[in-house]
């Protein structure tokens, strides 16, 4: 195990709504990023959070908010939900200059 | 920008047979190279990267800056490899990782 956590495993939420997912990182792992994994397709960055405050984003919109908290933890908040946003999300944390660990995932579905 | 290709969305070998994955990058400065496995049910993790140079459960994958090449090689395929295989490029200081679309390998009895 990596010791990331990811929660929910699974999520089901209706066009317009907004969610929340949530990551927890091991100790000390000060970086943490955000990927979509859309069907067929390889992770996409979403953004990366380096000691609370975010310091890199991919080509997604601004409702795709997070924020990264001193206990590892972290959250990926996205509003106004599009059938679109139905995905995988997957968090990965790393120590200084240290590989991604990634978590196993929260599966989105967006009716 | 940060580009992986990787050409071949499905590969399938005979148990014992070598098996090559292809990666191809675009980037234009210093890149760092992986290749992540994700097998049935698990989640994604690291098999190598570039810049540690060494085999694990007998991959390689040697960084080709001349061809942008990032292939990953095996020579004697086992069944337990089947697994989905993204190639993926870090630019600068673990940065963001951009990934290639996946490889689906299946080794056959």
């Amino acid at each position: 195990e990596t010791g990331v956590t990811q929660s929910p495993t699974h999520l089901i939420k209706t066009r317009g709504q907004q969610v929340t997912l949530r990551c927890s990182s091991q100790s000390g792992h000060n970086t943490v990023s955000w990927y979509q994994q859309a069907l067929g397709q390889g992770p996409q960055f979403i953004f990366q959070y380096y000691r609370e405050e975010e310091n890199g984003r991919g080509n997604f919109p601004p409702r795709f908010s997070g924020l990264q908290f001193p206990n590892y933890s972290s959250e990926l908040n996205v509003n106004a939900l599009e059938l679109d946003d139905s995905a995988l999300y997957l968090c990965a944390s790393s120590p200084p200059g240290g590989f991604k660990y990634f978590g196993a995932g929260t599966r989105l579905s967006v009716l | 920008a940060q580009r992986v290709t990787q050409p071949e969305k499905l590969l399938s070998v005979f148990k014992g047979a070598p098996v090559e994955l292809k990666c191809n990058y675009s980037y234009s400065g210093s890149p760092e190279l992986f290749w992540y496995v994700q097998y049935s049910r698990q989640r994604l993790q690291l098999l190598l990267r570039h810049i540690s140079r060494e085999s694990i459960k007998g991959f390689t994958a040697d960084l080709n800056k001349g061809e942008t090449s990032f292939h990953l090689k095996k020579p004697f395929a086992q069944e337990e490899d089947s697994a989905m295989y993204y190639c993926a490029l870090a630019g600068g200081s673990n940065y963001k990782l951009t990934f290639g679309k996946g490889t689906l390998l299946t080794v056959n009895p």
